[in-house]
């Protein structure tokens, strides 16, 4: 079957300017996560969506940042007045339940310039 | 605070030869531990993980894992590496049942011909 899926794969942004990052989770995974990963660090956690659960926002670096899940299907991450500092790749992964594997999609990258 | 280190940010090891790549954490219970990989061009990818029972733990590709509760370690290990396994590794912790998955800044391998 399909695995998770992210879209943009690649994009190149001015400073300032708003963006969203899409991410399409495996059919039937009620969890979804967020992570950003600067150039040669590891990922860092900003989200996750649980069924109907409210969100776990804890990671979020700023209010500029927000996501959004509709049910149990794609999620949008916003970045608004995006900085430099935001360049990184923006990846996506889903599982079962939280106690299960997250399956990674390829991630966006995301270059402010 | 809970952290992952990963203390060799490259290790370079020849075909055939052995690979241990070292994690540790820092959290006053057992978490979760997770080991994966992230090829060039490929989403990451689950190598192994430990939840409770026996400390070594296998995992595909050939790799093995042991957790070492006095040392707060989650080494990762290969008998015998091919130039396939050539990628970035990354540590990961979950403290018991927060699945907020704390990451390693990861360990690039090399593998010399």
């Amino acid at each position: 079957g399909a695995g998770v899926s992210q879209s943009p794969s690649n994009k190149v942004t001015e400073k300032g300017k708003d963006v969203e990052l899409r991410c399409d989770p495996i059919s039937g995974h009620t969890a979804l996560y967020w992570y950003r990963q600067r150039l040669g660090q590891g990922l860092e956690f900003l989200i996750y969506f649980q069924g109907n659960s409210a969100p776990d926002k804890s990671g979020l670096p700023s209010d500029r940042f927000s996501a959004e899940r509709t049910g149990e299907s794609v999620s949008t991450l916003t970045i608004q007045r995006t900085q430099q500092e935001d360049s990184a790749v923006y990846l996506c992964a889903s599982s079962l339940t939280l106690a299960d594997e997250q399956f990674f999609g390829p991630g966006t990258r995301l270059t402010v310039l | 605070a809970q952290s992952v280190t990963q203390p060799d940010i490259h290790i370079t090891v020849s075909e055939g030869a052995s690979l241990e790549l070292r994690c540790n954490y820092s959290y006053g219970a057992t978490p979760y531990l997770f080991w994966y990989v992230q090829s060039p061009g490929q989403g990451l990818q689950l190598l192994l993980k430990y939840f409770s029972g026996d400390t070594l733990v296998q995992g595909i590709k050939g790799f093995e894992a042991e957790f070492k509760r006095s040392q707060s370690s989650f080494n990762l290990r290969k008998p015998s590496v091919h130039w396939s396994d050539a990628a970035e590794y990354f540590c990961a912790v979950a403290p018991g049942s927060n699945y907020q998955l704390i990451w390693g800044a990861g360990t690039k391998l090399i593998i010399k011909p």
